[in-house]
């Protein structure tokens, strides 16, 4: 079982639909969980962090978080064109410490 | 804020020589910085943890003695790809740990073709 596990997709989506983003994790002992936007030949960018159980909300995007099914997600709202990319979600275990990446998600908002 | 840049942004050598990868933080002091390698089409594979003023820790089968890190400041970490050859052509890139805010945040990455 892979550490961190994406749908690799690809996701399609129409725009101005939501995207649902999922990753799970294995590590129980997993306290930080991250979401990256890549596009293509560029490197990741910054989404979302998140710790505690629950959801947290960011302008379009949404991470939720359930720690007891090792489960975390982002929601894109209201999706653009521009939005195409391949989200990676990252967990990292300790403060500081290294993360560990899933193998991304491709993204497609169609127009 | 929170900006970390990366130079050179695309190098070309030929088999066998040395390259050099410099990384900073800009804006902010980052005790800790990563070094990670993405083939196309494949997720990031961190390389090596390097923390400023003592050596860096290298993830398994990494070689260490291929892949030079040098952490001597809070703003910069150098990668040195050493007697570079074709299958060490690849996506480079370094990321820098915000310590107030416990974020890693990516530099622009370096496109390493070796012929």
């Amino acid at each position: 079982q892979k550490e961190v596990e994406q749908n690799s997709g690809p996701l399609s989506v129409p725009e101005g639909a939501i995207a649902s983003l999922n990753c799970t994790y294995s590590d129980r002992g997993s306290q930080s969980f991250f979401w990256y936007r890549q596009y293509s030949g560029k490197s990741p960018e910054l989404i979302m962090f998140i710790y505690s159980n629950g959801d947290k909300e960011d302008g379009r995007f949404t991470a939720q978080l359930n720690k007891a099914s090792q489960y975390v997600s982002l929601l894109i709202r209201d999706s653009q064109p521009s939005d195409s990319a391949t989200y990676l979600c990252a967990v990292r275990n300790n403060r500081y410490g290294k993360l560990t990446f899933g193998q991304g998600t491709i993204l497609t908002v169609h127009p | 804020g929170a900006v970390v840049s990366q130079h050179p942004s695309r190098v070309i050598c030929k088999s066998g020589t040395s390259v050099k990868i410099e990384c900073r933080s800009l804006d902010f002091q980052a005790t800790t910085m990563f070094w990670y390698r993405q083939f196309p089409k494949q997720s990031l594979m961190l390389m090596a943890t390097s923390n400023e003023g003592s050596k860096a820790t290298y993830e398994q089968g990494v070689e260490k003695d291929k892949f030079l890190i040098n952490h001597a400041s809070l703003t910069l970490s150098t990668l040195t790809v050493t007697s570079a050859h074709p299958e060490d052509s690849s996506f480079y890139i370094c990321s820098a740990s915000q310590q107030s805010t416990d974020t890693q945040y990516f530099g622009p990455g370096t496109r390493l073709t070796v012929l």
